[in-house]
């Protein structure tokens, strides 16, 4: 069956850098892509951007641009997001999930909580 | 960027109960419209896509429907796995948004 398994939790102070992983199995890797959605505790989802599985190809929300850059490795069918600068709005559970028909997300991993502190 | 606005935040209901709930888009969004159930400490789940097409595994009970601007979600007669959080999600133009969520409680 289709899993994303993500990396685990994170303490990271201001300024530093985050680097998630989202590994994946049971389906093709380069035929969908893996979008990142965050929730900040206590609150709403946010769409942070996708990566094809099959070029690589980006977009990212206008929020984060600048900041994020989301990666694959084909070889192992994994997917990685890398927030930068973190502050502590940053601090979030991170959600990887398969991009699915038309952006849609019909597969999510485990979540990862990445909290910002000094 | 796309507003979706969901009404209302917190619906308290019994077993049995239908239990409808609305996402309003702040322009038009064709059918591109998506629902999603999340319990507490787990990710989302895919329930209802293209507006009122059922995810595979989803009980016939979750219901769709809508287009344009205006959506809901119903649940025909809610069971006891069903209170958790709803969102709507849009699926028209990036970046893609979600509504602020509807939190079913059990009455």
């Amino acid at each position: 069956q289709v899993q994303l398994v993500q990396s685990g939790a994170e303490v990271k102070q201001p300024g530093a850098s985050v680097k998630v992983s989202c590994k994946t199995s049971g389906y093709t890797f380069t035929s969908y892509g893996v979008a990142w959605v965050r929730q900040a505790p206590g609150k709403g989802l946010e769409w942070m951007g996708w990566i094809s599985g099959y070029n690589g190809n980006t977009n990212y929300a206008q929020r984060v641009q600048g900041r994020v850059t989301m990666t694959t490795d084909t070889s192992t069918s994994t997917a990685y997001m890398e927030l930068r600068t973190l502050t502590s709005d940053d601090t979030a559970v991170y959600y990887c999930a398969r991009r699915w028909g038309n952006n849609w997300f019909d597969s999510w991993g485990q979540g990862t909580l990445v909290t910002v502190s000094s | 960027d796309i507003q979706m606005t969901q009404s209302p935040s917190s619906v308290s209901a019994s077993v049995g109960d239908r239990v409808t709930i609305t996402c309003r888009a702040s322009q038009g969004i064709s059918s591109w419209l998506a629902w999603y159930q999340q319990k507490p400490g787990k990710a989302p789940k895919l329930l209802i896509y293209a507006a009122s097409s059922l995810q595979g595994g989803v009980p016939s009970r979750f219901s769709g429907s809508g287009s344009g601007t205006d959506f809901t979600l119903t649940i025909s007669s809610l069971q006891p796995e069903d209170f958790a959080t709803y969102f709507c999600q849009q699926a028209n133009s990036f970046p893609l948004t979600f509504g602020g969520g509807t939190k079913v409680e059990i009455k």
